[in-house]
């Protein structure tokens, strides 16, 4: 069954750096795009990121964009979201989620989640 | 504030029929573009529940129906049951942002 599992969330000052990482399996990587779709505590979910099935084309939200990049392996089956001059407001669940080819960003399926803190 | 808007909130009594809205724009579910919905129990992460407008995925009961017309789009529990105790997202592709934008969320109570 699809099985998207992320990891390399924890607390990180403002201004520093992290690498989230999704590992995927249960289906072929490769023909899927992938979506970063972020929650802070409390709040509604909101959309971080988009990657191509062969990575040739990535979107960002505009309150990541020159901050956030979101790549992967498909040799690994892995998707990644490197978050660089983070700010306490990107605090949040941070979810990667699996698109469904042929759909508007439809999410049919999504992992557990990350938690990242960002806080002095 | 979010680009699709929801209600907050609804509630209603077992049994009953509840409906919660979702407000776009031109450049989102005015221009066409499909409409999802998720369903979120507390703790969780986010499951798909309607996708396409108005189509169930395998697994969800046929209580739940979506909905689409101009910039909006609804999603309906009929025979509301304890366990639809949730928070439900709209969500669609807005062409002025190039990516997806989603609802605040309507949090469903079973009163």
């Amino acid at each position: 069954q699809v099985q998207l599992v992320e990891s390399g969330g924890g607390v990180v000052q403002p201004g520093r750096s992290l690498r989230l990482s999704c590992a995927a399996s249960g289906f072929t990587f490769n023909a899927y795009g992938m979506d970063w779709v972020r929650q802070a505590p409390g709040k509604g979910l909101e959309w971080v990121a988009d990657i191509w099935y062969d990575g040739s084309n990535k979107y960002y939200a505009d309150s990541v964009k020159g901050r956030f990049t979101i790549s992967r392996d498909n040799s690994k089956n892995m998707l990644y979201l490197q978050m660089n001059s983070l700010r306490a407001e990107d605090t949040a669940m941070f979810y990667c989620a699996r698109v469904r080819p042929g759909t508007t960003h439809m999410l049919d399926s999504w992992g557990q989640g990350t938690l990242v803190t960002v806080s002095s | 504030q979010s680009v699709l808007t929801q209600p907050p909130s609804v509630s209603g009594a077992p049994g009953q029929r509840v409906t919660i809205s979702c407000t776009g724009s031109s450049s989102n579910i005015g221009a066409g573009f499909d409409v999802h919905w998720y369903q979120q129990f507390p703790g969780t992460a986010p499951k798909l529940l309607i996708y396409g407008n108005s189509f169930r995925p395998s697994g969800v009961p046929d209580r739940f129906s979506g909905s689409k017309s101009g910039p909006s789009a609804s999603l309906a529990i009929t025979g509301l049951q304890a366990e639809d105790e949730a928070d439900y997202y709209c969500q669609s592709y807005d062409s002025s942002l190039s990516g997806s934008v989603f609802g605040g969320g309507t949090k469903v109570t079973v009163v």
